[in-house]
């Protein structure tokens, strides 16, 4: 089974700073990797999937790198409304498993 | 636009059973997997089950294999989830995603169902 490492798990960050994400895999998940973002008390939003394609309409701000076990997710200049807990996923086809980040806690500095 | 809503989630005692619903909208819903994601109370995300968009392929996590039944209707636009030999570990919000095609991520999200196993 893949295990997907997020860290750190709160992050402290100023409006109108960079904030950097990572997240690692226990083994090659090649680009299978999106990123999540979750507010209290609403489903996750889709952000970034083939680990660095943006979703349809989300910011240009947000943006993903990394391939193989190494991924990151970049929010280039905070916004107020950016500060929730962000998941990173990973597809696996054999044993077919999606897999999810303990996840990270975006909080305001 | 493109809506999921869950139902069927409550309180149900160990050992029990509950068959939740999604029903979607907006999209051409024969045409997409789709899934049963959960997160416990205070928790992270975790993937329980998929099923292709004929029914051909159907997916657990191990934590469900064996308790838990995945299926569809396309006529009825519906996805289901019965929940057998529930367990407290079980108890979390359920939500139904949509499967995005070959990115293998999950584009559409229902709003969630709290399902509760306490005696």
């Amino acid at each position: 089974e893949i295990v997907m490492t997020q860290s750190p798990a709160t992050l402290s960050v100023s409006p109108g700073e960079r904030a950097t994400l990572s997240c690692r895999a226990s083994q090659s998940v090649s680009s299978n990797l999106a990123w999540y973002q979750q507010k209290p008390g609403q489903a996750p939003r889709l952000l970034i999937y083939g680990a660095s394609t943006r979703a349809t309409g989300i910011p240009a701000r947000f943006s993903g790198s990394g391939s193989g076990t190494e991924f990151t997710l970049t929010i280039s200049s905070l916004q107020s409304e950016d500060f929730a807990v962000y998941y990173c996923q990973q597809y696996n086809n054999w044993p077919f498993m999606y897999t999810f980040g303990q996840g990270t806690k975006l909080e305001i500095k | 636009e493109v809506q999921l809503v869950e139902s069927g989630g409550g309180l149900v005692k160990p050992g029990g059973s509950l068959r939740l619903s999604c029903a979607a909208s907006g999209f051409t819903f024969s045409s997409y997997s789709m899934n049963w994601v959960r997160q416990a109370p205070g928790k992270g995300l975790e993937w329980v089950s998929s099923i292709s968009s004929s029914s051909s392929y159907i997916y657990y996590a191990d934590s469900v294999k064996g308790r838990f039944t995945i299926s569809r209707d396309n006529a009825k636009n519906s996805l289901y989830l019965q929940m057998n030999s529930l367990r407290a570990e079980d108890t979390a919000v359920y939500y139904c995603a949509r499967d995005f095609a070959a990115a293998h991520a999950f584009d559409y999200w229902g709003q969630g169902t709290l399902v509760t196993v306490s005696s």
